[in-house]
């Protein structure tokens, strides 16, 4: 997982709290995304960064919001307006910036989000 | 969808056996990633194959494009305990920064 941290590994809320997931890199990457992952699913992506103070809608970023001030973090909230927000969230950073070129992904150790 | 889908959806064979997992794709791909997971952790990057780019290989690893066929294969040789995971192919679109992951084949190394 190296260079990337997510914290915290386990996450409990209330149904109708908003909930802040931390990702952290130290690679020095342009580029962050923020995935979903569901059981026996593959991962969905949820928002995207190429660039500081700049981010793009993924697939599913209805009932989520992110911000990318520092190179470095790149925050998700997960609002309650999201219907089913239970899932491991996964972190991931590329050099691929603006580039237009997709290089591989550097992944975070995921947080467990459980929504009760 | 460009999204890549991987078959068998899992696979079980003993350790010391060859085990191979294929991806298809419906549309043109800049490049063609692989990733392992973990039960409970994040993905790690195992191979990148390009589109002009047929065969790569990493130790045990061993990569297979066919753009004519839209499909890639991941063979895993002489398979250990420790490969019990699942892998995801992730396919991305030229001009194209993201990438988009298939719903993974779980295999399982019976000892």
């Amino acid at each position: 997982d190296g260079g990337i941290t997510q914290s915290p590994k386990y996450l409990f809320r209330k149904e109708g709290q908003n909930v802040t997931l931390s990702c952290e890199q130290n690679l020095n990457h342009d580029a962050m995304y923020w995935y979903r992952q569901d059981p026996g699913q593959g991962l969905r992506l949820i928002y995207y960064s190429q660039i500081v103070n700049d981010f793009q809608k993924g697939d599913i970023a209805e009932g989520y919001s992110v911000s990318r001030e520092k190179k470095e973090s790149f925050p998700l909230t997960v609002t309650s307006a999201q219907k089913n927000p239970t899932a491991f969230y996964l972190c991931a950073t590329s050099l691929s910036g603006t580039s237009g070129i997709a290089y591989e992904q550097y992944f975070g150790p995921g947080t467990r989000l459980t929504v009760t | 969808s460009q999204q890549g889908e991987e078959d068998p959806q899992a696979l079980s064979i003993q350790e010391g056996e060859n085990a191979t997992m294929n991806c298809s794709y419906k549309t043109s791909i800049n490049n063609l990633q692989w990733y392992r997971q973990n039960s409970g952790r994040g993905l790690v990057h195992l191979i990148l194959i390009r589109s002009n780019e047929r065969e790569k290989h990493s130790g045990r690893l061993r990569v297979t494009l066919d753009t004519s066929k839209k499909s890639s294969s991941l063979l895993i040789t002489a398979s250990r305990a420790a490969d019990t995971a699942s892998y995801f192919c992730a396919t991305a679109w030229p001009r194209d920064d993201k990438i988009i992951f298939g719903k993974g084949t779980r295999l399982h190394i019976l000892p």
